[in-house]
């Protein structure tokens, strides 16, 4: 069964570092999403892409972050210069043209010391 | 505004059974949806409910929607030391454009021997 994929699975990094985490989408999917877990807290929304474009980002997704569909499978998020607060599990989605299902990978879990 | 709320905690026997309630407040949201979160782990998604059901049932799952008061309920029959985590569950707005997920705020489910 096809699934998404995201590495690493842990990254620690240095406060004021770049970070980029990775996803491999579901091959057929075209709609493609980041989420980020807090400790201890619920999964929020961060952005949402399609065509090549952010189509919605939350209040979270500042100018620190960004997202990119470099190839055709890939779809990455970075942080610019990562803080503390950063510090989460990220989950990417991803949903195929009518379908509201949204497909999650097993997550990143980022460290920022 | 965005906001979907869960009780944080739910103790119960193994054998009983569970219910674990969610208010949403976006009414335009096609499908309704509940998650699984085991420690450390990913999201694992359980069930979803189309807005015009009242009722679905998955073995030992029946998911119960009330679209007038925005209320969602799961209720898990034969409760099993397995089905200790986190459960979410997650509304998404068709208003929104991409149907992004709004999750709640979890709810902790354990379950005693």
């Amino acid at each position: 069964e096809p699934e998404v994929t995201q590495t690493p699975s842990h990254q620690v990094t240095q406060m004021g570092q770049e970070v980029i985490l990775r996803c491999v989408p579901i091959s057929n999917h075209l709609y493609f999403y980041w989420y980020r877990q807090i400790l201890g807290q619920k999964v929020e929304f961060l952005v949402s892409f399609y065509n090549n474009e952010i189509s919605e980002k939350s209040e979270i997704f500042d100018d620190q972050f960004s997202v990119e569909r470099p190839d055709g499978s890939n779809f990455t998020l970075k942080i610019r210069s990562t803080k503390l607060e950063d510090s989460a599990m990220y989950f990417c989605a991803s949903r195929t043209q009518g379908s509201y299902e949204q497909y999650f990978g097993p997550g990143t879990r980022l460290t920022v010391t | 505004g965005e906001d979907v709320e869960q009780s944080l905690f739910l103790s119960v026997r193994e054998g009983d059974s569970s219910v674990i309630n969610c208010t949403y407040t976006d009414s335009s949201s096609t499908y309704l949806y509940w998650y699984k979160q085991e420690p450390g782990a990913g999201l694992q998604l359980l069930t979803y409910i189309f807005s015009n059901m009242d009722m679905k049932q998955d073995q030992r799952l029946t998911v119960l929607l009330n679209k007038k008061d925005k209320h969602l309920s799961l209720r898990i029959a034969d409760t099993q030391t397995g089905d200790s985590a986190i459960y979410f569950c997650a509304e998404s707005p068709t208003t929104s454009g991409t149907y992004k997920y709004i999750f709640g705020t979890g709810t902790r489910l354990k379950v005693l021997a």
